[in-house]
C-alpha cells in the first residue's frame, strides 16, 4: 500500500502571498489530520478532515483552512502569509472510523519558508 | 496542562550504550491509547508502537522496548545498544475518545536523540 504523499516537498513564498498544500492518504483512508511543526512551538494540530467535512480544529488564525475532497485527498491553504508561517507542514492519515485506537499515519510533510 | 510531557529535551549517548526516553501522559479517560513515533532528519513521522490503556505488558522488538506503567502515568522507551541510525526526535502521544471526533491526538514535544559514533 503506498503511504500518504504529500505535494510539494518544499515551498518559498514571500510575506503576504498564500500557499496551497496537498495531501494524499493511504487508500481507503477517510481520515486527513494537519499539523504545524516548528522549533518553538513543536506539533501543533491544525485541523482533522473526514467524509469531505472539517471534523475537529486547532487553535489557529482563519487564515489557515482547509478541505477534503471526495477522493479522500486534502488541501491546506494559509493565506496572507506571515514569516511565522514557515514550519514543516505534516499532514496525517487514518481510517477515521476507529475511535480512540486510531493509528495516524504521516506524510513526509511540506517545508514551507516565508522571505 | 500538557496532556504528554517529555521532560528529556535533547538527548547524547555514545553507540551501543542504552538509552531510555521518558514520557508521561496525562488523562482521566479509562480506555486511551499511546502511541510512539520518530521523526528522522527527513522529517516524516515514522509509527514505531500503539499501547492500548488496558495492556500493560511491557513490550519488545528487536533493540526496541516500550515500558507501560499506568500507576505512573508512563510510557517510557528504551533503545538497547543503540546506533547511529537512531538519531532522530521521537514523540511520545496519546489519543483518547472525543465524543464528536472520534479521537484527539496529544503529542508530546519531543526528545531529540544523538548516538555518537
Amino acid at each position: 500500500k503506498a503511504g500518504v504523499t504529500q505535494t510539494p516537498r518544499y515551498l518559498i513564498k514571500t510575506r503576504g502571498q498564500q500557499v496551497t498544500l496537498s495531501c494524499s492518504p493511504i487508500s481507503g483512508h477517510r481520515s486527513v489530520s494537519w499539523y504545524q511543526q516548528t522549533p518553538g512551538q513543536g506539533l501543533q494540530f491544525l485541523f482533522e478532515y473526514f467524509s469531505e467535512t472539517q471534523r475537529n480544529k486547532g487553535n489557529f488564525p482563519g487564515r489557515f483552512s482547509g478541505r477534503q475532497f471526495s477522493n479522500s485527498r486534502s488541501e491546506m491553504n494559509v493565506s496572507t502569509l506571515e514569516l511565522g508561517d514557515s514550519a514543516l507542514y505534516l499532514c496525517a492519515s487514518s481510517s477515521g472510523t476507529s475511535g480512540v485506537q486510531e493509528t495516524q499515519y504521516f506524510g513526509p510533510g511540506t517545508r514551507l519558508l516565508v522571505l | 496542562a500538557q496532556k504528554v510531557t517529555q521532560a528529556q529535551t535533547e538527548i547524547s549517548v555514545v553507540e551501543k550504550e542504552d538509552v531510555t526516553l521518558d514520557c508521561v501522559y496525562e488523562t482521566r479517560d479509562t480506555t486511551y491509547y499511546l502511541f510512539w513515533y520518530k521523526q528522522p532528519p527527513s522529517g516524516e513521522l515514522v509509527f514505531l508502537i500503539r499501547r492500548n490503556s488496558f495492556d500493560e505488558q511491557n513490550e519488545i522488538s528487536g533493540r526496541y522496548s516500550w515500558n507501560f506503567q499506568k500507576s505512573t502515568s508512563s510510557f517510557n522507551f528504551t533503545i538497547t545498544a543503540s546506533q547511529v541510525v537512531d538519531s532522530a526526535v521521537y514523540f511520545c502521544a496519546l489519543s483518547e475518545a472525543q465524543w464528536n471526533t472520534g479521537n484527539q491526538f496529544y503529542f508530546g514535544t519531543g526528545t531529540s536523540l544523538t548516538v555518537i559514533p
